[in-house]
């Protein structure tokens, strides 16, 4: 069974750039996440989608990033602009969602570095 | 704010020692807490489940839930080196949002 795939696997950009990473969960997950992840800290949810609806965006800065999953499968996170303190590691997970818990499936994720 | 605290460590135990990584959490009413390890540079890999109160065992590791206090911890017997990660703790809040919360993740070395 295929994993969760990202793309880009490193990112570097300069301030006030955009950039977009791409997402493609294990086959039949309904559900998908995006993290964010600054070296030292634990993963934070960004923005949670059930098939192609939005559950939970509350984390998102919204006036800086934007998130999509067109079809119920693949997604996609854009940035723009960029700021310094947007760097970090960017991981997106799938689930199934089994019973009364998410046991989430983790991509490679994408490192981005904004100078 | 629903909380998980975990200490980041390093913990560094010897070969073939036990390692016990502690984690509490703020939301009273959460159900489910999954353990994921993360080596340096990769991807978080879950590795244990805990609904219920009690211990659960899988190979050399086990997970304890005490939902009285609020605490769930990690222990791995028979510690060997390639256990040298960063583990983290999640937890599921109530409310019936299924949106696990994740502490910062503890250290773990375990030296030869």
């Amino acid at each position: 069974e295929a994993g969760v795939a990202q793309s880009p696997r490193y990112k570097i950009i300069e301030k006030r750039q955009s950039v977009a990473f791409w997402c493609n969960p294990i086959s039949g997950h309904a559900t998908l996440y995006w993290y964010q992840q600054i070296l030292g800290q634990g993963p934070k949810l960004l923005i949670q989608f059930q098939n192609n609806g939005v559950v939970d965006d509350s984390q998102l800065p919204k006036d800086r990033f934007s998130a999509e999953r067109l079809k119920g499968v693949d997604s996609t996170l854009k940035i723009q602009p960029a700021k310094l303190e947007d760097s970090a590691v960017y991981l997106c997970a799938s689930s199934s969602r089994q019973g009364s818990g998410e046991k989430l499936f983790f991509g490679s994720g994408t490192q981005l570095s904004v100078l | 704010q629903k909380e998980v605290e975990q200490n980041s460590g390093p913990l560094s135990v010897p070969e073939g020692a036990i390692a016990s990584l502690n984690c509490t959490y703020s939301d009273r009413g959460s159900q489910s807490f999954f353990w994921y390890r993360q080596y340096s540079g990769k991807s978080p890999e879950l590795i244990m489940f805990i609904y219920s109160n009690g211990d659960k065992e899988d190979g050399r590791f086990t997970a304890q839930l005490n939902k009285a206090s609020q605490y769930v911890s990690l222990l791995i017997r028979d510690s060997q080196p390639s256990d040298s990660a960063t583990y983290l703790c999640a937890v599921n809040p109530s409310g019936g949002s299924y949106i696990p919360t994740f502490g910062r993740g503890t250290s773990l070395i375990v030296h030869p």
